[in-house]
């Protein structure tokens, strides 16, 4: 089972930020979260990850609460080709062993 | 772009008959996995691969088997098809280090009729 929750679907305007919210209560303090999405009929595809500080690369930032229950993806600028199912996953297990457990996602619909 | 490739990409099929799939990938990474897609189940792992010949269950493995005796290659055979393994299914390497991010093919979408 997914050790997230998150809200099955967002829209969100083309140009402005959007913020779609992760639950994970029950992470362990060595757990990674990590953010894919998948655009229509596509492989998903890897977004960030992060621990516990903030993390920012080219594509998204990652927002994770200081007691690491949950965490935000922002996509500053949407655009029209941003429209996808984004999941967040948690971790488990280590050193490449690990399962990736995708839950059913949000599907964030970016509108003009 | 991880230099993924999937054969083929689409494919139908009687019930019954056996499949391989096959992933390629150009970089040399250890860890390999497949998936499968469904309307209503997101992604799950079918099989693993860690190395040349070290290959384990993922948690829908039941009709189907994997080898790998290349680095390079990773296939995923179901013996005797069923409809129920009608789905996409998709590759992944694992990029190896600290965190391990995954990077997925293309998939190839399977019918079994």
């Amino acid at each position: 089972d997914a050790k997230t929750t998150q809200p099955p679907s967002m829209d969100c305007a083309e140009g402005r930020a959007a913020n779609l919210p992760c639950n994970h209560s029950t992470i362990s303090g060595n757990e990674y979260v990590y953010w894919y999405r998948q655009i229509h009929s596509q492989g998903p595809q890897y977004i960030i990850h992060g621990l516990k500080n903030n993390e920012t690369n080219e594509m998204a930032s990652l927002i994770i609460t200081e007691d690491r229950k949950s965490s935000t993806l922002i996509l500053p600028h949407a655009t029209l080709r941003d429209t996808a199912v984004y999941y967040c996953i948690v971790r488990v297990g280590q050193g490449g062993s690990e399962k990736l457990v995708f839950g059913k996602g949000t599907k964030l619909t970016v509108n003009p | 772009d991880a230099g993924i490739t999937q054969s083929p990409r689409h494919k139908v099929t009687e019930t019954g008959t056996p499949v391989t799939l096959r992933c390629h990938q150009t970089e040399n990474h250890r860890y390999m996995y497949w998936y499968r897609q469904d309307p209503g189940h997101g992604l799950r792992l079918i099989h693993y691969s860690y190395g040349v010949k070290d290959t384990d269950k993922g948690e829908v493995s039941d009709g189907y088997s994997v080898s790998r005796s290349k680095t390079e290659d990773f296939l995923l055979t179901l013996e005797s098809a069923t409809s129920s393994q009608t789905s996409v299914y998709f590759c992944a390497i694992s990029v190896s280090g600290v965190t391990y991010e995954q990077y997925f093919g293309p998939g190839t979408r399977l019918t079994v009729t």
